[in-house]
């Protein structure tokens, strides 16, 4: 089975100050983790993804993630936080063998960035 | 239109109505998808399809009946639906099913279940 926990139900941020939104995941084998974002009405977008390779991974609006195998841990980064960044964030893990069709969600963290 | 497509936005039904949702995409991908997004819960992937043809079904209530006819289109058939059905109902395509292809959203149509 596979699994992905959000910890934090909302972050809070100042404008400038570096980002994080944490992930952890649970899989058999080996992951396909994404990341996604939701503004308010719309659909979720997507913002990057871990397929295989280099751990950092480098993605839309200058967000990336990094990839740690030894924590099961994919967070999303983002060096200089503006309040347009301020949206729902959506990690996801496909076990790429025992996955199937389906990715599964996290529950989601709220990121408010605040001048 | 680009992307992925919703229609309607907002739906308001009767718990005996019969009603459709629509999705539509734009970018040439094989396999479509519905889910169903409720506050404070994860997504909810309802069915998958691939080339038209259903490859998952997610122990999805019979109230709700899919329909692909082509790799472009997707409808949400509902019919007799229960209050705890309101919820934001999300399609999505990407290239296959498999594998480490990345879905595309559309806006999402938001169902009230009077």
């Amino acid at each position: 089975a596979q699994s992905v926990a959000q910890p934090e139900d909302q972050v809070n941020v100042a404008e400038g100050n570096p980002l994080t939104v944490k992930c952890t995941y649970s899989v058999s084998g080996n992951p396909y983790l994404f990341w996604y974002v939701q503004y308010p009405n719309r659909g979720l977008q997507f913002l990057l993804k871990y397929i295989t390779g280099d751990n950092l991974v480098k993605g839309s609006y200058g967000f990336e993630a990094e990839f740690n195998k030894s924590q099961t841990s994919f967070h999303l980064k983002k060096p200089s936080a503006l309040v347009s960044d301020s949206a729902l964030y959506f990690c996801a893990v496909r076990d790429i063998m025992g996955g199937g069709n389906k990715l599964t969600f996290g529950t989601g963290t709220q990121l408010k960035v605040e001048l | 239109e680009t992307g992925v497509t919703q229609t309607p936005r907002h739906l308001v039904m009767g718990m005996t109505n019969k009603k459709s949702l629509k999705c539509e995409q734009h970018l040439g991908h094989n396999a479509m998808y519905w889910y169903k997004q409720s506050a404070k819960k994860p997504l909810e992937l309802m069915f998958v399809y691939s080339l038209e043809e259903r490859v998952e079904n997610n122990s999805v209530p019979s109230r709700f009946s899919p329909e692909c006819p082509n790799s472009s289109h997707l409808f949400l058939h509902l019919h007799t639906l229960q209050p705890e059905d309101s919820a934001l109902y999300l399609c999505a395509s990407s290239q296959d099913h498999r594998g480490s292809y990345e879905q595309y959203f559309g806006p999402g149509t938001r169902l009230t279940v009077t």
